[in-house]
């Protein structure tokens, strides 16, 4: 069974960019959440996609949006970069959308904005 | 308040040692009660879940819930220097907003050999 997998590992873009964050989720998953890691903080939980619709929203601005695809992977867009979006992005899958699910997370991708 | 409070430490012991991490909470909403372990720049690994109060043991990890007091707890015996690593807690519940984790800030942890 592959784990969840996160592209790119790294990335560094400067202010006013955009950026786009993929995941793969596990097999047998159909839910994929998003959260920031600021540095020395716990995860911050961003958006959930749950069969290809957005299910749910943290307290993140509209220029923070996804996707999900049939296949039940996903991506995180991020317009108009600031420097506070520097962080560890995280994206976590499970088997459905409800809170006793567990959630299983991929690496992360490392966005450090100039 | 945050909705999850965790003392972010560093904590420090030696190998050997019985660890206790704990986190406090204050929706009553929670249900679900998970540690994490998160190596440095890596992700969150999923240790323990659990289900509203109780204790439940995996094999040298104990996670014990209580909810009168809103108040969760992660034993670790017989500490490994590969224990090593920031322990997150996270919760989530029933209901509307349900879906998503609140996680506390995360323990430090540091197992000296």
């Amino acid at each position: 069974e592959t784990g969840v997998t996160q592209s790119p590992t790294h990335l560094i873009k400067t202010r006013g960019q955009q950026v786009t964050l993929r995941c793969s989720s596990q097999s047998g998953h159909n839910t994929v959440s998003w959260y920031q890691q600021a540095l020395g903080q716990g995860p911050q939980f961003i958006f959930q996609y749950y069969r290809e619709e957005e299910n749910g929203r943290g307290n993140f601005p509209p220029r923070f949006s996804g996707l999900q695809f049939p296949n039940y992977s996903s991506e995180l867009n991020v317009n108009a970069l600031e420097l506070d979006d520097s962080a560890l992005y995280l994206c976590a899958s499970s088997r459905g959308a409800s809170g006793y699910n567990e959630q299983f997370f991929g690496p992360g991708t490392r966005l450090t904005v100039l | 308040q945050k909705e999850v409070e965790q003392d972010p430490g560093p904590l420090s012991v030696p190998e050997g040692a019985i660890v206790s991490l704990n986190c406090t909470y204050s929706n009553s909403a929670f249900q679900y009660f998970m540690w994490y372990r998160q190596y440095s720049r890596k992700g969150p690994e999923l240790l323990m879940y659990t289900y509203s109060s109780g204790n439940k043991e995996d094999g040298r990890f104990t996670a014990q819930v209580d909810k009168s007091s809103k108040y969760i707890s992660l034993f670790i015996r017989d500490s490994q220097p590969s224990d090593s690593a920031t322990y997150l807690c996270a919760m989530s519940g029933t209901g509307a907003g349900s879906y998503q984790l609140t996680f506390g800030k995360g323990t430090k942890l540091s197992v000296i050999p």
